[in-house]
């Protein structure tokens, strides 16, 4: 039983495209939810993260939109870029349960030049 | 500044044998985990710790024993390896507070034949 669902499992964006993710969380008592993005041979590094008080956050290009309601939250790339090209994990994390995060199934992410 | 560093990078095991993957990090963080990286999955918590002398399991523990005598140190053990070990494995710590990011090690990548 997976508890972060994610899709899709790959997508294809031209450069200066919208790369889209989305995620859907069962456990209504995660209260932090992350992305990871991952290059090839390295492990996962923090990329942006939002608490559920709050229903966007941006930092730079990246976006995340959350919907506590439809227990919903996604990853927006504006102006995708080759260098964005990787794989990309949303997880969600319970402070209480000592922050162990539980991920979803990772979208790999190739933009076009 | 090393973080989170992982030893062996790869390995091929023997169905049977035992070995020891190795974690260690030099950012004083309490919480340790080791997580297991297969397709489509995205990462699965293996076991994790809180801190020195204390360890958990976590989503998939079987097969695997851990131990934690020092703050640095995170040893992950695979007592009788299995083809169905076969994976990457990622080691990662943070600090005990709310929010707080998790730094991954670059991975173990173990075959079992």
């Amino acid at each position: 039983q997976q508890q972060v669902k994610q899709s899709p499992q790959s997508l294809i964006v031209q450069k200066g495209g919208i790369s889209i993710i989305n995620c859907a969380y069962e456990n209504t008592a995660f209260d932090y939810f992350p992305w990871y993005q991952q290059f090839p041979g390295k492990g996962p590094a923090l990329l942006i993260a939002i608490r559920p008080d709050v229903s966007e956050k941006k930092e730079g290009r990246f976006t995340i939109s959350f919907n506590k309601s439809a227990k919903q939250f996604s990853l927006h790339i504006m102006d995708s870029q080759p260098g964005d090209s990787a794989t990309y994990f949303c997880a969600a994390s319970i402070k209480a349960a000592g922050n162990k995060l539980t991920f979803g199934g990772g979208t790999r992410v190739l933009v076009k030049p | 500044n090393a973080g989170v560093t992982q030893t062996p990078k790869f390995q091929v095991l023997k169905t049977g044998q035992s070995m020891t993957l190795q974690c260690a990090q030099d950012m004083n963080h309490e919480y340790m985990s080791w997580y297991r990286q297969d397709p489509g999955m995205g990462l699965r918590l293996i076991h994790y710790s809180v801190g020195a002398g204390i360890t958990d399991q976590g989503e998939v523990p079987n097969g695997y024993n851990v131990s934690r005598s020092t703050t640095e140190d995170f040893p992950l053990r695979l007592l009788s390896a299995a083809p169905s070990q076969t994976s990457v494995y990622f080691c990662a710590s943070s600090y005990r507070g709310y929010l707080a990011e998790a730094f991954f090690g670059q991975g173990t990548r173990l075959t079992v034949v």
